[in-house]
């Protein structure tokens, strides 16, 4: 099973600076099935990256992912209020899902 | 708009059952596998099972293989979790997650997510 790591575990920032989130998975994943998920507290998840880099519907220009092999990027390039939240990466394959233990954007 | 809701979480001893079940609604439900994901409160997120758009394929984590059983109802566009002999590790939310891409066995995202119920396993 490929077990996803992400760093840093928290990541402390100001509205209007840029993040950087790592995931880093065991053995090399299929970029096609390496995704992000935004999940704020008491909500469900909600997908932002999958493919690797391709946006999912509505999400804004802002976030933009990276990466392939065994390192992939999540990177917001100007932090919004709403942007504070917990961020997992996911891969897939074969036939399963894994999710990385997460990274918190907060208010420094 | 999609729309998934679940249902069908309680407290449960050790060793009991229960049936979680997710309604859908919104898209063409039998186009898309289903899948659930637990979330211990504060902690991440662990994909539990995943069922094809026809049923007729599914994959469990090793973690709760052999204990839960996950089944669709395409006339009643429903997705369930039959989950038997509980331990207290299964306590969480439990999401129900549709696939992003029609047909196939998975796109390999969820790109639309339940509110969750949760399941508490405790003596």
């Amino acid at each position: 099973e490929t077990v996803l790591t992400q760093s840093p575990g928290t990541l402390s920032l100001s509205p209007g600076e840029r993040a950087t989130l790592s995931c880093r998975a065991s053995q090399s994943v299929t970029s096609s099935y390496l995704a992000w998920y935004q999940q704020k507290p008491g909500q469900a998840p909600r997908l932002l990256i999958y493919g690797a880099f391709t946006r999912a519907t509505g999400i804004p220009g802002r976030f933009s992912g990276s990466g392939s092999g065994t390192d992939f990027t999540l990177t917001i390039s100007r932090l919004e209020p709403e942007d504070f939240a917990v961020y997992f990466c996911q891969q897939y394959g074969p036939s399963v899902f894994t999710f990385g233990p997460g990274t918190k954007v907060d208010f420094k | 708009e999609v729309q998934l809701v679940e249902s069908g979480g309680a407290v449960v001893q050790p060793g009991g059952s229960l049936r979680l079940s997710c309604a859908a609604s919104g898209f063409t439900f039998d186009d898309y596998a289903m899948n659930w994901v637990r979330q211990v409160p504060g902690k991440g997120l662990q994909w539990v099972a995943l069922i094809s758009w026809e049923g007729d394929g599914t994959s469990y984590a090793d973690s709760v293989k052999g204990r839960f059983t996950i089944s669709r109802d395409n006339s009643k566009n429903s997705v369930y979790l039959q989950m038997n002999d509980l331990r207290t590790e299964d306590t969480a939310v439990y999401y129900c997650g549709k696939d992003m891409s029609g047909g196939g066995y998975s796109s390999g995202c969820l790109d639309s997510w339940g509110q969750g119920t949760l399941v508490t396993v405790s003596s």
